[in-house]
């Protein structure tokens, strides 16, 4: 099965900073990598797909990049509602599906 | 509107059953490929079970031969009937549908139901 391994697992920032997150898979799975945004008490909801294409409705200061094993998930200018757990997933191949463990971005 | 509306959630002792339902509206189930995904407290994502449009099913490691997805085409539901439940089952479970794009991504989910294993 393939691992995928999110860094950091959390981090504090302010509004307006640039992050990155990264997440990376124990084998190849080319482009097939998405990301996603969770609040407290609600589902995921889904920020980039393939690796770098924007979810329709989500903000442009999401952006998403890589390929092979190594992905970024950069949010360009931190806004207050952007404070919540990120979570990568993989879907290459036949399953099981596997997500990273999570990156919790709270306020500094 | 799409729309996924999970039920069936509830307290259960270990070795019970439960199965859980999705509604779905907006679109049709059987010509997507639809998952459940589980979220323990305080814990992160994990996917369980996904059915294909031509009816093939796969799971994870940790239900495989205790859980079941399957659907009800004239309904428009998909399902999940689980056996054996363990205390470790103890979570939220999500459906979600798969985006029939390049990355797969689940691009809808429901709001989830708690299902709590416990004596």
């Amino acid at each position: 099965d393939i691992q995928m391994t999110q860094s950091p697992s959390s981090l504090s920032a302010s509004v307006g900073d640039r992050v990155t997150i990264t997440c990376r898979a124990s084998q190849s799975i080319t482009s097939y990598l998405n990301w996603y945004q969770q609040k407290p008490g609600k589902a995921p909801n889904l920020l980039i797909y393939a690796a770098s294409s924007l979810q329709s409705g989500v903000p442009s200061r999401f952006s998403g990049s890589g390929s092979g094993t190594d992905f970024t998930l950069t949010i360009s200018s931190l806004q207050p509602e952007d404070f919540a757990t990120y979570y990568c997933q993989q879907s290459y191949s036949t399953p099981p599906y596997t997500f990273g463990q999570g990156t919790k971005l709270e306020i500094k | 509107e799409v729309q996924l509306v999970e039920s069936g959630g509830g307290l259960v002792q270990p070795g019970g059953s439960l199965r859980l339902s999705c509604a779905a509206s907006g679109f049709t189930v059987s010509i997507n490929y639809m998952s459940w995904v589980r979220q323990a407290p305080g814990k992160g994502l994990e996917w369980v079970s996904v059915i294909y449009t031509g009816g093939s099913t796969y799971y994870a490691d940790s239900v495989k031969g205790r859980f079941t997805i399957s659907r009800d085409n004239s309904k428009n539901t998909l399902y999940l009937q689980m056996n054996s439940l363990r205390t470790e089952d103890t979570a939220v479970y999500y459906c979600a549908r798969e985006a029939r794009v390049r990355g797969a991504p689940f691009d809808y989910w429901g709001q989830g139901t708690l299902v709590t294993v416990s004596s």
